[in-house]
């Protein structure tokens, strides 16, 4: 089956510094990646949609300058979380989905961000 | 705008039969799908509805009616590993998913 990785699982880092998440297809290619974050025993609320090659498409509310996301390659692309503060902290789940079935989404394990 | 709305919890024992309803509001609807997601794990594909009626995976079984705007989500001869937040998503025009707030499933032995 199709398989996602994220890098890494989990980070801990300071106010003030920016975080880079890897998100990766593979065993297929990826035309586009999604981006959600997910707090304790909530939903999984979607940041953006990237496709390979172009700018990333935002949800309302989300910071494009915060949350920078670049999808380079058909197998990988990144969420890096520019100055970081405390209310950053949540879990980040990258999926992807290639061309062929339109429907189905391939999640990763997730990266765990916490702030201090 | 978008409303999403399923159960917040739901308990059943061991072998029973349970279904997970969903009602949603979405422009541009394509399909629902659904997703499982055990706790501190990524969310795993369960099944997907474009058409209206019941399509059958295994133990799991799903329903959707467009008109109603209505999915359920069936779940039989439940075993134990089946405890897990179970999410209703409907994909719309861009094929990007919403989540509803997720379906907590607690099955006793």
């Amino acid at each position: 089956g199709a398989v996602v990785s994220q890098h890494p699982s989990w980070v801990i880092c300071k106010s003030g510094t920016s975080v880079k998440i890897e998100c990766r297809s593979l065993d297929f290619q990826a035309t586009t990646m999604f981006w959600y974050r997910q707090f304790p025993k909530q939903s999984l609320m979607l940041m953006a949609t990237s496709n390979e090659g172009s700018k990333a498409t935002y949800e309302q509310g989300v910071e494009k300058d915060k949350f920078l996301i670049n999808h380079a390659s058909l197998t990988l692309s990144t969420l890096t979380v520019t100055s970081a503060h405390p209310e950053d902290s949540s879990f980040y789940i990258c999926s992807a989905r290639s061309g062929q079935q339109t429907y189905e989404q391939y999640f990763g394990p997730g990266t765990r961000l916490t702030v201090t | 705008g978008q409303s999403l709305e399923q159960p917040s919890e739901v308990t059943a024992v061991e072998g029973a039969i349970v279904q997970i309803n969903c009602t949603y509001q979405t422009s541009g609807f394509y399909g629902l799908s659904w997703y499982q997601q055990h706790d501190g794990g990524a969310p795993t594909f369960l099944s997907y509805n474009a058409l209206d009626g019941l399509e059958e995976t295994g133990r799991f079984s799903s329903f959707l009616s467009r008109s109603d705007s209505y999915g359920y989500l069936l779940l039989q001869e439940l075993q134990m590993k089946d405890s897990a937040s179970y999410f209703c998503a409907p994909m719309g025009s861009a094929r990007q998913l919403t989540f509803g707030s997720g379906t907590q499933l607690t099955v006793l032995p």
